[in-house]
């Protein structure tokens, strides 16, 4: 089956600093790449989806500068978390849906941000 | 904003029975889908149901569709150690993305 996978795997950053997390289509193109979060014992959210080649959409509550994405390639998004705080500490899970197979979406296995 | 609601929130059975799950939604859809998460993990896709299906089965999975309640319940049966992990269902909202419910907690006992 398609995979996505996710990078890194686990990130700890101190409070101030950017992290980025990458997002990939290993053997499918994507157009679209979807954000979200998860808390502890909580659903996920979406958090936003990113287009290739254009600007990505946020949910409601969601800030944009907060929370950078950039789609550069059919299988590459990143998901920049800026001047991160302990609230940032969260899991984030992309998820990327086939190009050629429209209901098909594949999820990575997230990454585990911890903000201290 | 979520559109599912499941429950329980949380359920613990023994090792053999049978685990069910509810999911309830607001919107029309034209699927829905089950996802499992072990603890700190990423999401693994059970089973999809199109709205005109009313049950589906795979393997110990059974998952059910009732639109005119907008609700799909999810069975399990002859459950296992390995089924402990939280079950959420997930709808397309209308403009095409996906939307997750709270989740159902479940924890085999052995």
């Amino acid at each position: 089956g398609a995979v996505v996978s996710q990078h890194p795997s686990r990130v700890i950053c101190k409070s101030g600093t950017s992290v980025k997390i990458e997002c990939r289509s290993l053997d499918f193109q994507a157009t679209t790449m979807f954000w979200y979060r998860q808390f502890p014992k909580k659903s996920l959210m979406l958090m936003a989806t990113s287009n290739e080649g254009s600007k990505a959409t946020y949910e409601q509550g969601v800030e944009k500068d907060k929370f950078l994405i950039n789609h550069a390639s059919l299988t590459l998004s990143t998901l920049t978390v800026t001047s991160a705080h302990p609230e940032d500490s969260s899991f984030y899970i992309c998820s990327a849906r086939d190009l050629g197979q429209y209901y098909e979406q594949y999820f990575g296995p997230g990454t585990r941000l911890t903000v201290t | 904003s979520q559109q599912g609601e499941e429950d329980p929130q949380a359920l613990s059975i023994q090792e053999g029975e049978n685990a069910t799950m509810n999911c309830s939604y607001k919107t029309s859809i034209n699927n829905l889908q089950w996802y499992r998460q072990n603890s700190g993990r990423g999401l693994v896709h059970l089973i999809l149901i199109r709205s005109n299906e009313r049950e589906k089965h795979s393997g110990r999975l059974r998952v059910t569709l009732d639109t005119s309640k907008k609700s799909s319940s999810l069975l399990i049966t002859a459950s296992r150690a390995a089924d402990t992990a939280s079950y959420f269902c997930a709808t397309w909202r209308v403009d095409d993305k996906i939307i997750f419910g709270k989740g159902t907690r479940l924890h085999i006992l052995p």
